[in-house]
């Protein structure tokens, strides 16, 4: 079965250290997320992103992050100055027709920020 | 805003016990609600879904059923099994377009045999 595969599964950085968390879609899917988790807490929307933009976004992602799909298979996530409460598990996610039909999600990477 | 609750976890069970997971959700409108499952070591996966009012979805024999007047998504199987164990997950999303999905916090599910 077709996977969304996320890379790398934990990423310690220090304080202000910029990381870029990386993921493989699904080849024919066309719509991307990144969502988080922080330990204990719910899944958070950060991003969607269609047609090579971003469609919507959430309050958590403000000017220090970024999303590209640099050459049409990875789909990157760009935190440019990190701090301590950035530390959370990040699921990227794909899906063939948006939302109501259900997301496939990756496996996460675990942020670390010390 | 629109939001979810689930019941706390964790909750462990016996073998072939039933199995209810209350959800209920706050929202402007019809949203669309889901059930996500998330198996050890693994991504969340959509284990099913309701677009409507009374819709029934279904899958691998969970069931919930979409209850407006009670704004409830509860999650139920009639006999779980070890590998069910899992963190659970009630979603909704504004039922518009590629809208994002809104999550409670997970019910983590305990199996015994």
């Amino acid at each position: 079965e077709p996977e969304v595969t996320q890379t790398p599964s934990h990423q310690v950085t220090q304080m202000g250290q910029e990381v870029i968390l990386r993921c493989v879609p699904i080849s024919n899917h066309l719509y991307f997320y990144w969502y988080r988790q922080i330990l204990g807490q719910k899944v958070e929307f950060l991003v969607s992103f269609y047609n090579n933009e971003i469609s919507e976004k959430s309050e958590i992602f403000d000017d220090q992050f970024s999303v590209e799909r640099p050459d049409g298979s990875n789909f990157t996530l760009k935190i440019r100055s990190t701090k301590l409460e950035d530390s959370a598990m990040y699921f990227c996610a794909s899906s063939e027709q948006g939302t109501n039909y259900g997301y496939t999600f990756g496996s996460g990477t675990r942020l670390t920020v010390v | 805003g629109n939001s979810v609750t689930q019941m706390e976890g964790p909750v462990t069970l016996s073998e072939e016990a039933f199995l209810t997971i209350n959800c209920t959700y706050t929202a402007t409108g019809y949203p669309s609600l889901f059930w996500y499952v998330q198996y050890p070591g693994e991504g969340l996966q959509l284990l099913l879904k309701a677009t409507k009012a009374d819709d029934k979805g279904s899958n691998k024999g969970f069931e919930a059923t979409y209850r407006k007047e009670t704004t409830s998504f509860h999650l139920e199987k009639g006999s779980v099994q070890v590998s069910d164990s899992a963190v659970y997950f009630c979603a909704l999303s504004r039922n518009s377009g590629n809208t994002p999905l809104v999550f409670g916090k997970g019910t983590r599910l305990s199996v015994i045999a």
